[in-house]
C-alpha cells in the first residue's frame, strides 16, 4: 500500500517569492511515480509536474520544479516568482508501478494563498 | 479538444432516488477512474476500469456501481444515495502503458448533494 503525507493544510507566499510545498510518501515499491495537481477555486484539477522513481533528475516544468530526495521519501513542489494566480490547494499524488495499474493515491492537500 | 466530461455538473437529491453521473472521454483512453473529494481527506478512489467491461473496487466502493460498456463511458451509478454521499466527484482517464504516460485527465467535477 502506498501513502501521501501533506503536513501543511495551509500556506502564505508574498507575489514574486519562491514557496515549497512538502509532500512525502511512503511505499515499498521500487517502482511508483509522484505528481502534483492544482486545483483552483472553480474546481478542476491541473495536472502540474511528475517525477518518475527512477528518473535521475529534478522534474521542471516552467515556475514549477519538484525537489526528489529519494533516501527522505519526499517530493517537495517548489513554485517560484509566485503569482497571484497561483493561489489553490494544491495536492501531490503517486501512483505505483508494476501491476499498480493507474491508481492514483492523492494527498489531503495544501491550500496555497498568494498576497500582494 | 481532449477532455473528459462529466454530467451533471450540480445535483441536489434526496435519499434513497437512484442518479446516475455520466463520464465520457474523446481520447481512445484504456483507463478510467472515478474519485470523490472530501475536505481533510483529499481525493479518494471509488471506482476504476482498465479497459472495456473490466471494473474493480477503489478504495471507497460502498454505495456506488459503475459499468465500462464502451471504451468511451465510465457512468458511476448511485442506486439508493444516501447523505454521506454528499461530496465532488471527478472522473478521470488516462492511457495504460508505463508510469509515466499514467496522467490522469480529470474531468471538471461533479458536486452531489444528497439530502
Amino acid at each position: 500500500a502506498q501513502k501521501i503525507t501533506q503536513t501543511q493544510p495551509g500556506m502564505f507566499v508574498q507575489e514574486k517569492e519562491a514557496v515549497t510545498l512538502d509532500c512525502t510518501y511512503d511505499t515499498s515499491d521500487p517502482s511508483y511515480g509522484l505528481f502534483w495537481y492544482k486545483q483552483p477555486s472553480s474546481g478542476e484539477m491541473i495536472f502540474l509536474i511528475y517525477q518518475g522513481s527512477y528518473d535521475q533528475q529534478n522534474a521542471t516544468e516552467g515556475r514549477y520544479s519538484l525537489n526528489f530526495q529519494k533516501a527522505r521519501k519526499s517530493a517537495n513542489l517548489v513554485i517560484s516568482a509566485s503569482q497571484l494566480g497561483d493561489s489553490a490547494m494544491y495536492f501531490c499524488a503517486m501512483t505505483l508501478g508494476g501491476g499498480g495499474g493507474n491508481k492514483l493515491t492523492f494527498g489531503t492537500g495544501t491550500q496555497l494563498k498568494v498576497e500582494l | 479538444e481532449a477532455q473528459v466530461t462529466q454530467n451533471p455538473r450540480y445535483l441536489i437529491t434526496v435519499t434513497g432516488k437512484k442518479l446516475t453521473v455520466t463520464c465520457s472521454q474523446n481520447m481512445n483512453h484504456e483507463y478510467m477512474s472515478w474519485y470523490r473529494q472530501d475536505p481533510g481527506l483529499g481525493l479518494r478512489q471509488i471506482y476504476y476500469s482498465m479497459n472495456v467491461e473490466v471494473t474493480d473496487k477503489g478504495d471507497v466502493p460502498e454505495g456506488y456501481k459503475v459499468s465500462r460498456k464502451e471504451k468511451r463511458n465510465f457512468p458511476l451509478i448511485l442506486e439508493s444515495p444516501s447523505p454521506n454521499q454528499t461530496s465532488l466527484y471527478f472522473c478521470a482517464s488516462s492511457l495504460s502503458r508505463g508510469l509515466g504516460a499514467n496522467v490522469l485527465t480529470f474531468g471538471a467535477g461533479s458536486r452531489l448533494t444528497v439530502l
